[in-house]
């Protein structure tokens, strides 16, 4: 079946923009956890949606938000963007049939702030 | 979610077994131990996980000490595609789904 899938891979944006990035779960997955990673922060988690809520989040600025749709399919959101918004983003889909044990991951958006 | 400690860097030779140990002295009772890789710009890949019986499967195995306080995952055959950082995890399953990355291990298997 199809992976994780990440729209689009590779983004330039200018200081104060903002920017939507895309992923589409695997088939029948309906969690979607966004990371974020840095040379210098590593891997980082931004949020989790499940069943088009939000369920977790961790501790990044409001400028960071996302959605979830009926068909599973997220988006994140980022506002007013920042030169140390630069980084990977990454997206993993999980399911609860296994108890979320395994994610995976999308081959990421590499977004640049010039 | 408990905090694991990992050497920064490892070497192995190509064809060799790869062990990766990780110290999590602090894991709690239903945590279990995740192992992940990831391969230069791509997304992590899951490896395996365990509670606290060795598991194996087609990639690697994870051995977990009896006291549960530090694992060792092995690559038993390793290759050049091996070459990779790998993040030891420990967590709760079914709750909170987001995982904590530390800073892993530079795996180099050399030719």
């Amino acid at each position: 079946k199809a992976g994780v899938t990440q729209t689009p891979r590779y983004l330039i944006k200018t200081r104060g923009q903002q920017v939507t990035l895309s992923c589409s779960p695997i088939s029948g997955h309906r969690s979607v956890s966004w990371y974020q990673q840095t040379p210098g922060q590593g891997l980082q988690f931004l949020f989790e949606y499940f069943s088009e809520t939000q369920r977790n989040k961790g501790n990044f600025p409001g400028r960071f938000s996302g959605r979830q749709f009926s068909n599973s399919r997220s988006e994140m959101n980022v506002s007013t963007l920042e030169l140390g918004d630069s980084a990977l983003y990454l997206c993993a889909s999980s399911s609860r049939d296994k108890g979320f044990t395994e994610a995976f991951f999308g081959q990421g958006t590499r977004l640049t702030v010039v | 979610d408990a905090k694991t400690t990992q050497p920064p860097s490892m070497d192995c030779a190509e064809g060799r077994a790869a062990n990766l140990p990780c110290n999590h002295s602090t894991i709690s009772g239903n945590e279990y131990v995740y192992w992940y890789r990831q391969i230069h710009s791509q997304g992590p890949q899951y490896i395996i996980h365990g509670l606290k019986n060795n598991e194996t499967n087609e990639m690697a195995s994870l051995i977990i000490t009896e006291d549960r306080k530090s694992s060792t995952l092995i690559l038993p055959h390793a290759t050049l595609r091996d070459t990779a950082v790998y993040y030891c995890i420990v967590r709760v399953v079914g709750s909170a789904r987001q995982l904590t990355f530390g800073s892993g291990t530079q795996l180099t298997v050399l030719p």
